[in-house]
This record gives structure tokens, C-alpha cells and sequence, in this order.
């Protein structure tokens, strides 16, 4: 069983452009999940989708967004970068039903802002 | 913002020996915990869950142990080997309702096993 794939693996881009990254989701699994991870502010929670609708949100500025697809892969969004976006981000993939279940995570997409 | 608090942000241990990494969480209402191990340049991988209804449980080689009362939580792992070195990170789920998603995480133990 293929785990949670994201791609691209590293990125740099210039302030004040913008970025999509993405994310496939185990087969299966409906839930996704997305995260940030820097050495200052730890692994901090974005947003969640489950059947294309947001479910879950974190206390990020509206510069992040993200969506979901009928396949349940997923995309965020990062417009107008800043050099603070920097950063490992994370998605998450869990089947999204049940009380409490496992998540499991990609490699995560590096993303560098110059 | 959120964060599920960590005691020590390092840890060496020998080799063969047992590890101890603690935790503590701050909202009495979380109801799941997980650990996760982060090698460099990897995602943080599943090892162990426990629900609040539980105050231990068992995997291979690692033990997780829940005290609600001083809401703390606990990963210990057995007889240590190289391939233990990593960042562990506790997280507990707080979602706005059943069956969502939202992991919060503590800031991270580096454990080395020193040979």
C-alpha cells in the first residue's frame, strides 16, 4: 500500500510570489491534513479536509489556503511568500471516520522563500 | 500558539538501555495522544497511540503511559538501539468534533543512543 506522497520534495521561491504544493493521500483515505514545521514554532496545525470541505482550521494568516479533490488529493496554497513561510510543510492522510484515528504522515515539501 | 508541552528538549542514552521521554499536555479534555518518531529528512512516523480511556499501552519495545490526573504522558522505549536516534514528538488531537483532525504537538525530544 503506497504511503502519502508530496511533491515536489524542495522548493525555492521569491517573496512575494506564490506557491502550491500537494499531497496524495494514502488509498482510502479521505482525510488530509496540513502542517508547518520550523525549528521556532514546531510542528503547528494548517487546515484539514475531508470530502473537499475544510473541516479543521489552524490560526494561519488567509495568505494559506487549501483544497481537496473528489480523489481526495489535496493542494495548499501560499501567495504573496514571505521569508517567515520558510519552512518543512507536512500533510497528513487518515481515513477521517471513527473517533480517533491514526494519521500518517508524507516526506513534506522544503520550501525555502529568498 | 497550542502546544503540548515537553520536559527536556534532549536525551542521551547508552545503547541497550531504556529511554524515558515525558510529556505534558494542558487541555483536560483531549481524549487521544500519539507518538511520533522523526528521523532527518523524514515526516514524522506513527509509533504508538493511547485514548484517554486507557492509562498504558504496549507496542514492541515501547510502552506509552497516561496520568490524566497531572495530565502527563510518557514513551518509553526498550532497550535501545542505534536506529532510536531521532526527534519523538508527542501530539494530542483536538478536534472540533468526532472523527476530525487536528494534531497539536509538543516542540520535541532529540534522543541519541550513544554506542
Amino acid at each position: 500500500k503506497a504511503g502519502v506522497t508530496q511533491t515536489p520534495r524542495y522548493l525555492i521561491k521569491t517573496r512575494g510570489q506564490q506557491v502550491t504544493l500537494s499531497c496524495s493521500p494514502i488509498s482510502g483515505h479521505r482525510s488530509v491534513s496540513w502542517y508547518q514545521q520550523t525549528p521556532g514554532q514546531g510542528l503547528q496545525f494548517l487546515f484539514e479536509y475531508f470530502s473537499e470541505t475544510q473541516r479543521n482550521k489552524g490560526n494561519f494568516p488567509g495568505r494559506f489556503s487549501g483544497r481537496q479533490f473528489s480523489n481526495s488529493r489535496s493542494e495548499m496554497n501560499v501567495s504573496t511568500l514571505e521569508l517567515g513561510d520558510s519552512a518543512l510543510y507536512l500533510c497528513a492522510s487518515s481515513s477521517g471516520r471513527g473517533v480517533n484515528t491514526e494519521a500518517f504522515f508524507g516526506q513534506g515539501t522544503r520550501l525555502t522563500v529568498v | 500558539g497550542e502546544s503540548v508541552g515537553l520536559h527536556l528538549p534532549t536525551l542521551s542514552v547508552q545503547e541497550g538501555d531504556n529511554s524515558i521521554i515525558n510529556c505534558a499536555y494542558s487541555n483536560s479534555a483531549s481524549d487521544y495522544f500519539i507518538w511520533y518518531k522523526q528521523e532527518s529528512g523524514k515526516g514524522p512516523q506513527f509509533i504508538i497511540d493511547i485514548r484517554s480511556n486507557m492509562d498504558k499501552r504496549q507496542g514492541q519495545r515501547v510502552t506509552v503511559l497516561l496520568n490524566k490526573t497531572v495530565k502527563h504522558l510518557s514513551l518509553q522505549i526498550a532497550a535501545t538501539q542505534p536506529g532510536d536516534s531521532a526527534v519523538y514528538f508527542c501530539a494530542e488531537n483536538r478536534p472540533r468534533f468526532q472523527g476530525a483532525q487536528k494534531l497539536v504537538f509538543g516542540q520535541g525530544t532529540r534522543l541519541t543512543i550513544n554506542p
